[in-house]
């Protein structure tokens, strides 16, 4: 079975640009989450959606980060303009609901801005 | 404070040695707890989930203490193969996982 899919799996781009990350979840999970990694950091979640519900996005910074899980599947995380501190990882996360025990993880967009 | 907090790294050992990772989590409503690997450059996996009563999973053995809030990771006879970074991981009612910065270890020959 596929695992967690994103792309691109690296990007740079220079500071005030837009950047989009595409994340496709374990066929059959409902929950989807992303999340940002910093260097020497653990993950640190930015939204998580129940189908096409966003349900925590309280982490999300709203002013230049957006996102969708237009049809339940498939997830966009959006950012425009990109600034200097956003580089990190970007790890999508799937799981069957959210009171399962195990999020699968995507191997993540590393995301440098200069 | 974090939520989350765990011994800074990283620990440099040499291979069979017994290791030992601290946790501490600040959030007593915290539902369940884990350990993820996260190999350099890949994504975090689930190690094994931590239990009340402590669970062995071959030479990894994991402890909870609600009490103390307190968690921690044992491996015993260390391999070159689980050089890698340990997060410990607590669960928020709801389903939010809550990572801690993780704990580089490294096996040497």
């Amino acid at each position: 079975e596929a695992g967690v899919v994103q792309s691109p799996r690296y990007k740079i781009i220079e500071k005030k640009q837009p950047v989009a990350f595409w994340c496709n979840p374990i066929s059959g999970h409902n929950t989807l989450y992303w999340y940002r990694q910093n260097l020497g950091q653990g993950p640190e979640l930015l939204i998580r959606y129940e189908n096409e519900e966003a349900v925590d996005d309280s982490q999300l910074p709203k002013d230049r980060f957006s996102a969708e899980r237009l049809k339940g599947v498939d997830s966009t995380l959006k950012i425009q303009p990109a600034e200097l501190g956003d580089s990190a990882v970007y790890l999508c996360a799937s799981s069957e609901d959210r009171e399962l025990r195990e999020q699968y993880f995507g191997p993540g967009t590393r995301l440098t801005v200069t | 404070r974090k939520e989350v907090e765990q011994d800074p790294g990283p620990f440099n050992v040499p291979e069979g040695a017994t290791v030992a990772f601290n946790c501490t989590y600040s959030n007593s409503a915290s539902q369940s707890f884990f350990w993820y690997r996260q190999d350099c450059r890949k994504e975090p996996k689930l190690l094994m989930s931590v239990y009340s009563s402590g669970n062995e999973d071959g030479r990894f053995t994991a402890q909870l203490n609600r009490a103390s809030q307190y968690i921690s990771l044992l491996i015993r006879d260390s391999k070159l193969s689980d050089s890698a970074t340990y997060l410990c991981v607590v669960k928020r009612q709801g389903g939010k996982l809550i990572f801690g910065q993780g704990t580089e270890l490294s096996v040497k020959p």
